[in-house]
């Protein structure tokens, strides 16, 4: 079983429309959670970190549920801008600490016109 | 923020050379730098974590002589590509952490071996 697991899509969607995406871990001492947007041929850059009360950053919503090992990404409202590939990323130690991130192999959206 | 330096962006390098991909971190002290590896369509794979002035620990399927990794300062690591084959070709990325601050990642060298 891989350690991170998401849906590799790709998920077509139209402007405006709700988008979600899930992601499982395996390793249950897992600590720290991250959904990472990656754009084609370019470097992961952090989406948000994902927190066991839910946060929001504007049209993004991340959700950790620790007793099923499940994180999910909603985005409201889809922009075209948002076409990327989305990476469930874990860490398993606790924040702070030097240690590699354990990455998801992506979910790939394509916003249409 | 955080501004993690790779260079080059690209190369392509015949068969049978070496190649050296430097990984800066440009306004933080970085301890601790990973290098990944992608294939298309695929995710980032970690290939070993560098420790300044320690060697680089490895992980598994992946060969220490033929991806030596230097850290001899705590802003600059390189990884060296040696005796490139085409299956070498990939995303090369690395990235530092800032603890709590998160993880940072270089811009990724696109490695094409002909």
């Amino acid at each position: 079983r891989k350690e991170v697991e998401q849906d590799p899509g790709p998920f077509n969607v139209p402007e405006g429309a709700t988008v979600a995406f899930n992601c499982t871990y395996s390793n249950s001492a897992s600590q720290s959670f991250f959904w990472y947007r990656q754009d084609c041929r370019k470097e992961p850059k952090l989406l948000m970190s994902v927190y066991s009360s839910g946060n929001e950053d504007g049209r993004f919503t991340a959700q950790l549920n620790r007793a099923s090992q499940y994180i999910s990404l909603l985005i409201r409202d889809s922009k075209l801008s948002d076409s990327a590939t989305y990476l469930c990323v874990v860490n398993p130690v606790p924040s702070g600490s030097a240690r590699q991130l354990t990455f998801g192999s992506g979910t790939q959206l394509t916003v249409l016109p | 923020g955080a501004v993690v330096s790779q260079h080059p962006s690209r190369v392509i390098c015949k068969s049978g050379t070496s190649v050296k991909i430097e990984c800066r971190s440009l306004d933080f002290q970085a301890t601790t730098m990973f290098w990944y590896r992608q294939f298309p369509k695929q995710s980032l794979m970690l290939m070993a974590t560098s420790n300044e002035g320690s060697k680089a620990t490895y992980e598994q399927g992946v060969e220490k002589d033929k991806f030596l990794i230097n850290h001899a300062s705590l802003t600059l690591s390189t990884l060296t590509v040696t005796s490139a084959h085409p299956e070498d070709s990939s995303f090369y990325i690395c990235s530092a952490g800032r603890g709590a601050d998160g993880y940072t990642f270089g811009s990724g060298t696109r490695l094409t071996v002909v």
